[in-house]
């Protein structure tokens, strides 16, 4: 099983409608959770982090955590086509003196005008 | 957050020699780390570049291949040596801001785009 794995993608949504980024990860102990955004030929840009079960809201976006389920989601809200990037999921691995981020593949998403 | 900036933005290189990347964050960062990420991968951890002492290399990246140097807190640089067309990838650059807590998220430098011909 990978460390870090998202939806392959790519996810298509027409403008205005929700996308959903969908993350699990494998480690039971991580304990700090991020989402990416990287435009094609940038760096990834941080845009949400999430540490504790629920829900957390940032403009039109909300990054969702269950650590139960070992699962973590990315929606955005009125999506724009300025959204359509990658999305990259990233765990911290808990354990050890040693910070570690995994990232997962990505997700491609494109929003259609 | 801190203001990482690398250089060069992007080389072309010949097989079979080696190029210097440079990293500097405008403050005392307590971590940098190098990552790779090939065309259409994700990133890949290289290092975490130690402040005064050798860097810490994850497994399948070697000391010969990939030394990395971090001289003060501020400053570090990765050679990519004795390339080979199979290094061309996008080299990054990234830090840690705050403390080293665990739930401190990563950032990015604009990386360097790598084509070794």
């Amino acid at each position: 099983q990978k460390e870090v794995e998202q939806n392959s993608g790519p996810l298509s949504v027409p403008e205005g409608a929700i996308a959903s980024l969908n993350c699990t990860y494998s480690d039971r102990g991580s304990q700090s959770f991020f989402w990416y955004r990287q435009y094609s030929g940038k760096s990834p840009e941080l845009i949400m982090s999430i540490y504790s079960n629920g829900d957390k809201e940032d403009g039109r976006f909300t990054a969702q955590l269950n650590k139960a389920s070992q699962y973590v989601s990315l929606l955005i809200r009125d999506s724009q086509p300025s959204d359509s990037a990658t999305y990259l999921c990233a765990v911290i691995r808990s354990g050890g003196s040693n910070y570690k981020l995994t990232f997962g593949k990505g997700t491609l998403l494109t929003v259609n005008p | 957050s801190a203001v990482i900036s690398q250089k060069p933005s992007r080389d072309i290189c010949q097989r079979g020699t080696s190029l210097t990347i440079q990293c500097q964050v405008d403050s005392q960062v307590t971590m940098m780390f190098w990552y790779r990420q090939q065309p259409g991968q994700s990133l890949t951890l290289i290092a975490t570049a130690n402040q005064g002492s050798e860097a810490t290399y994850e497994s399948g990246f070697v000391i010969d291949k990939f030394p990395i140097s971090r001289p003060n807190l501020t400053f570090s640089t990765l050679t990519v040596s004795n390339m080979s067309p199979e290094d061309s990838s996008i080299y990054l650059c990234s830090v840690i801001d705050r403390g080293v807590g665990q739930g401190s998220p990563l950032h990015f430098g604009n990386g360097t785009r790598l084509t070794v011909t």
